[in-house]
């Protein structure tokens, strides 16, 4: 099974900042990873899949980037409804896993 | 709006059963995969289950295998979620999600592009 390792578990960041999430993977995912952003009482929303490609609706300055076993979410100019946790996740191969998720939180 | 609702939650003893169920409206159903995903109080998310439309393949994760199983009924838009032999562990939202996919080349791109508001399983005594 392909385990999913993301870093930091949380962190804290102000308004206007560049945040960067990094998510590795436990075996070559050959680009299958996405990233989802959870706020709090509400259900999963798709951010980026396939690596680096933008879901429709989804604000740009939300990007992702990676290969192989490294991949990273980032969020540049923060703002303050992106308080939220975000979890990347593979779908490589069954059981699709994700990480154990990131708690983005705003000053 | 393509949307998706889950029903069928509930509290349940251990060892008891459930059956989840998930509609999905504004998108054809019998062209995608339907993935199950939970979330226990205040943990992460964790993937359930994948069903191919078709029925034709199901893939599961280890600890819910031959306890659970996933169906279809592609003439009421439906997917359903049988759950046998609860356990406490099972406790957790219940998410239904649309499965799409981007194929580049010889690679298929899976996500989960629509999600439900997800239905609440207790297991306790």
């Amino acid at each position: 099974d392909i385990q999913m390792t993301q870093s930091p578990s949380s962190l804290s960041a102000s308004v206007g900042d560049r945040v960067t999430i990094t998510c590795r993977a436990s075996q070559i995912i050959r680009g299958n990873l996405n990233w989802y952003q959870q706020k709090p009482g509400q259900t999963p929303a798709l951010l980026i899949y396939a690596t680096s490609r933008l879901q429709s609706g989804v604000p740009s300055r939300f990007s992702g980037s990676g290969s192989g076993t490294g991949f990273t979410l980032t969020i540049s100019g923060l703002q303050p409804e992106d308080s939220a946790t975000y979890y990347c996740q593979q779908s490589y191969d069954v059981p699709y896993s994700f990480g154990q998720g990131t708690k983005l939180e705003i000053e | 709006e393509v949307q998706v609702v889950e029903s069928g939650g509930g509290l349940v003893q251990p060892g008891g059963s459930l059956r989840l169920s998930c509609v999905v409206s504004r998108f054809t159903f019998s062209s995608y995969w339907m993935s199950w995903v939970r979330q226990a109080p205040g943990k992460g998310l964790e993937w359930v289950a994948n069903i191919r439309h078709d029925g034709s393949e199901k893939y599961y994760v280890d600890s819910v295998k031959g306890r659970f199983t996933f169906s279809t009924d592609n003439t009421k838009n439906s997917l359903y979620l049988h759950m046998n032999s609860l356990r406490v562990e099972d406790t957790a939202i219940y998410y239904c999600a649309r499965l799409d996919e981007m194929i580049r080349g010889d690679m298929h791109y899976f996500y989960m592009d629509v999600w439900g508001k997800g239905t609440t399983v207790t297991v306790s005594s």
